[in-house]
């Protein structure tokens, strides 16, 4: 079974360009969330995707990122403008949803990431 | 105060000996913990998840939860020149998941 994937693995962009950030979850998995670890810094939530529903957006810093997961199947992650602090690897993971009711038993499995450069 | 505290190390240990990898979470609200591992430049693996109270072991990894005391703990026996990672300590009391900042293992021939 394939695991998540993520693409592109690095980008490389300018400040104010656009950046689009695509994750494909396990097959099956309802559950899709969004993660960025900045440099030197813990790995942060930013949403949550349950099919095509936003769960929780949170963790999103500002109106800059956008995303989208429409069909309950792959999402992507935009960030137009990009600025200098959007930099660090924006990670992706799916879950399948808890088997018991209780969400914290529910594994939520890591993509490889993506390594956002903006210079 | 973050919400999920590790030493970020790195802990050195030689090979064969017990390392002992420690988290803190300030959230009384968390529920379920987990110890994912991340190579460098690979993506987080889940190692072990513990939700109550006490020890959970897995093969050569135990993992120990004390709600009381707000800590959440790995034990690695005969450790390994591969167990070297990064570990990463998360807490989730609904869905997302919370990390600590991780802990680099240095486990040494």
């Amino acid at each position: 079974e394939a695991g998540v994937t993520q693409f592109p693995s690095h980008s490389v962009i300018e400040k104010g360009q656009t950046v689009t950030l695509r994750c494909d979850p396990i097959s099956g998995h309802d559950n899709l969330y969004w993660y960025r670890r900045v440099m030197g810094k813990e790995i942060k939530f930013l949403l949550h995707f349950v099919k095509e529903s936003k769960q929780d957006e949170s963790g999103m810093p500002n109106n800059r990122f956008l995303a989208e997961r429409t069909g309950g199947t792959y999402s992507t992650l935009k960030v137009q403008p990009a600025e200098l602090e959007d930099s660090g690897v924006y990670f992706c993971a799916s879950s399948q949803g808890p088997t018991s009711g209780a969400w914290g038993t529910d594994t939520q499995y890591f993509g490889p990431g993506t390594r956002l450069t903006v210079l | 105060q973050k919400e999920v505290e590790q030493n970020s190390g790195p802990l050195s240990v030689p090979e064969g000996a017990i390392a002992s990898l420690n988290c803190t979470y300030s959230d009384r609200g968390s529920q379920s913990f987990f110890w994912y591992r991340q190579y460098s430049g690979k993506s987080p693996e889940l190692i072990m998840s513990i939700y109550s109270n006490g020890d959970k072991e897995d093969g050569r990894f135990t993992a120990q939860l004390n709600k009381a005391s707000q800590y959440v703990s790995l034990l690695i026996r005969d450790s390994q020149p591969s167990d070297s990672a990064t570990y990463l300590c998360a807490a989730t009391g609904f869905q997302k998941l919370v990390f600590g900042t991780g802990t680099r293992l240095l486990v040494s021939p």
